[in-house]
Parts: structure tokens; sequence; C-alpha cells
């Protein structure tokens, strides 16, 4: 069955680095989606991503989030300047049918220290 | 803003039985409802969907109950069994003015279907 891969599934950085999360979509799927799980919280919606720009963001997604799709298969998730409260799991999302069929990826941990 | 509430943090139900994890929603806009199931280092898993044009959609041992009037909605596990105990979140989605889709999540429900 086809996967949402992110990479890499565990990352520490030291507070004020930039880090880039990777994901690489479901291959036909034209939609893209970046969420985020602080421990002990709910998932919450980040980005939405097609045809080549954002769709919509949450207020989460502030100007130090960005996304990028570079090479037509990658699809990242670039956070300028962490902070410690940015730790969390987050997750990619690819669909080709917008909200009628999400298929997530396993994850990035990202701790912040 | 919790648009989308999951009351009950743990369930624990024995094996064969049935399990009933319960949603509600604030938003009258929303029109899909969604339960995904997650384990622990996995991202959700789509489990089963409802449109808010039916009241009940079944698979397997699935089933979704949708009620509108209540924004209330509920999944069915009959029977239950142990591979079944996870995390399971309710997520509702609206295409209106100020959301193109994006899911809106409850904080989830721990199910653990002892054997």
């Amino acid at each position: 069955e086809p996967e949402v891969t992110q990479t890499p599934s565990h990352q520490v950085t030291q507070m004020g680095q930039e880090v880039i999360l990777r994901c690489v979509p479901i291959s036909n799927h034209l939609y893209f989606y970046w969420y985020r799980q602080i421990l002990g919280q709910k998932v919450e919606f980040l980005v939405s991503f097609y045809n080549n720009e954002i769709s919509e963001k949450s207020e989460i997604f502030d100007d130090q989030f960005s996304v990028e799709r570079p090479d037509g298969s990658n699809f990242t998730l670039k956070i300028r300047s962490t902070k410690l409260e940015d730790s969390a799991m987050y997750f990619c999302a690819s669909s080709d049918q917008g909200r009628y069929g999400y298929t997530f990826g396993s994850g990035t941990r990202l701790t912040v220290v | 803003d919790q648009q989308v509430k999951q009351n009950s943090p743990s369930l624990s139900v024995q094996e064969g039985r049935i399990s009933i994890l319960n949603c509600d929603y604030t938003n009258s806009m929303f029109d899909y409802f969604l339960w995904y199931k997650k384990y622990p280092a996995e991202g959700p898993t789509f489990l089963i969907s409802i449109s808010s044009i039916k009241d009940k959609n079944e698979d397997g041992r699935f089933t979704v109950f949708l009620n509108k009037s209540a924004k209330h909605l509920s999944l069915h596990i009959v029977p239950s069994q142990p591979g079944d105990s996870a995390v399971y979140f309710c997520a509702a989605s609206g295409n209106y003015g100020g959301s193109q889709g994006n899911l809106i999540f409850g904080k989830g429900t721990k199910l653990s279907v002892k054997p």
C-alpha cells in the first residue's frame, strides 16, 4: 500500500536553529498538509498546499514556518528559528481527494533543547 | 476553542464486547467527519468517515453514527479485539469561507481492549 514517508523520525535541535522536516507524499496525490501534535495535546493543522502554493494556513503557521515542494516529489517544512514550544510530533499528509482521503506519515519527533 | 471534543480520555473494554467512542462538535459548518486510529510512534490511520447527509456508515466491525441535531457522533466497534487497542481521534471538516477542508481533531480517546 502506498505510504507517506517522513524523515528523520527524530530530530534534536538547539533553540534558535533552523530545521527542515522532509516528507515524500504518495506519488499521484495533489494535496499536501502538515499537522503537529504537542505531547499530550490534540493534532493541530498547520498548513495545506495545492498547485504549488499554500491554500490555507493556521495561526500557528507564522513567519517562522515555510513549506516547499522543491522537486516534485519532496514536501518540506522549514522552521527558521526554533523555539522550545516547537517541540512536537510533526505529521505530513497527502491526499488525492482533498479532505476526503488523507494519508498520514509516521511523523517526525522534533525536540528543541 | 475546542470545536471537536472527545470527553473521555480513555476507555477499557473486554474482548468481544462493544466499544463506543464518542465525539461532540460545536461548528455547524462541519459537514464531513472522520475517525482515525493511532498507534504509538505511527501517524494517524484513517478508519471510517461519514458525510453530514448520512446518519450512519458501516465498514465491517466499525460503524459511525451521526446525530446532527445534537452535534454528536460515535464510533462503534463490534466485536472489540485486543488489536483495536490504540488512540482514536475524531476529526471534522467543512468547506466554507474560513476553511478549505483542513481537519479539526479532538484530543483522542485511548481504547484498551482486554483479552
